[in-house]
């Protein structure tokens, strides 16, 4: 069975501060992992995806995400956090039809 | 064109009313789906229609009743629902490989915020 853990709940940075958002699955295949913003009353927006290849993937607003296989992670990092990065951060992980998501991760960005 | 287009967004029914959400995306994906999420919870897998045919259904009441019409359409039907089923009601679609499973990416809504009173 797959699954997701994203430790942190609750996040809070400061504007202009590095953020690190961790992830850890469990696949028994090559995973697809995923992320998702979440603003408050909106629907799920992706991030960036990771499927194969290149283990640093790029998405958008900034953020980038570093696949570890042996480490069963796929943390989401930016290196300057804006005011409007504040929202909900889901990792997944996709096989077999279904999508599993984590928990999330809050994220509060201090003036 | 990645959109995934609900409606209604908002949507406020009694406990004995009947009303649907519906779901539209025109990316040429042969998998949509029903996710559920509670305030400040991730969102929860309802039901998957793989080439228009109910594939997963997660255990979910019958008072949730979805059809797929076609390959770019998605309903919800809704009947005699709870309270607690109050909640956003988000639908997705992704492109299908040849084996019929899913790993590609899941493109949500904005979803349908639902009350029920």
């Amino acid at each position: 069975a797959q699954s997701v853990t994203q430790p942190d709940i609750h996040i809070t940075v400061s504007e202009g501060a590095s953020l690190e958002l961790r992830c850890n699955y469990s696949y028994g295949a090559t995973p697809y992992l995923f992320w998702y913003v979440q603003s408050p009353g909106q629907g799920l927006q992706l991030l960036l995806k990771y499927f194969s290849g290149d283990t640093l993937v790029q998405g958008i607003k900034g953020f980038e995400a570093e696949f570890k296989r042996s480490q069963s992670s796929f943390n989401l990092r930016k290196p300057s956090v804006h005011w409007s990065d504040a929202a909900e951060y889901f990792c997944a992980v996709s096989g077999a039809g279904k999508s599993t998501f984590g928990d999330g991760t809050t994220l509060t960005v201090k003036p | 064109d990645t959109e995934v287009t609900q409606t209604p967004k908002h949507l406020v029914m009694g406990m004995t009313n009947k009303k649907s959400l519906k779901c539209e995306q025109h990316m040429g994906h042969r998998a949509m789906y029903w996710y559920k999420q509670k305030a400040k919870k991730p969102p929860e897998l309802m039901f998957v229609y793989s080439y228009e045919k109910l594939s997963i259904n997660e255990s979910v009441p019958s008072r949730f009743s979805p059809e797929c019409p076609n390959s770019s359409l998605l309903n919800l039907h809704l009947h005699a629902l709870q309270p607690e089923d109050s909640a956003l009601y988000l639908c997705a679609s992704s492109q299908l490989d040849l084996t019929g499973i899913s790993g590609n990416t899941i493109y949500f809504g904005e979803g349908s915020w639902l009350t029920v009173v």
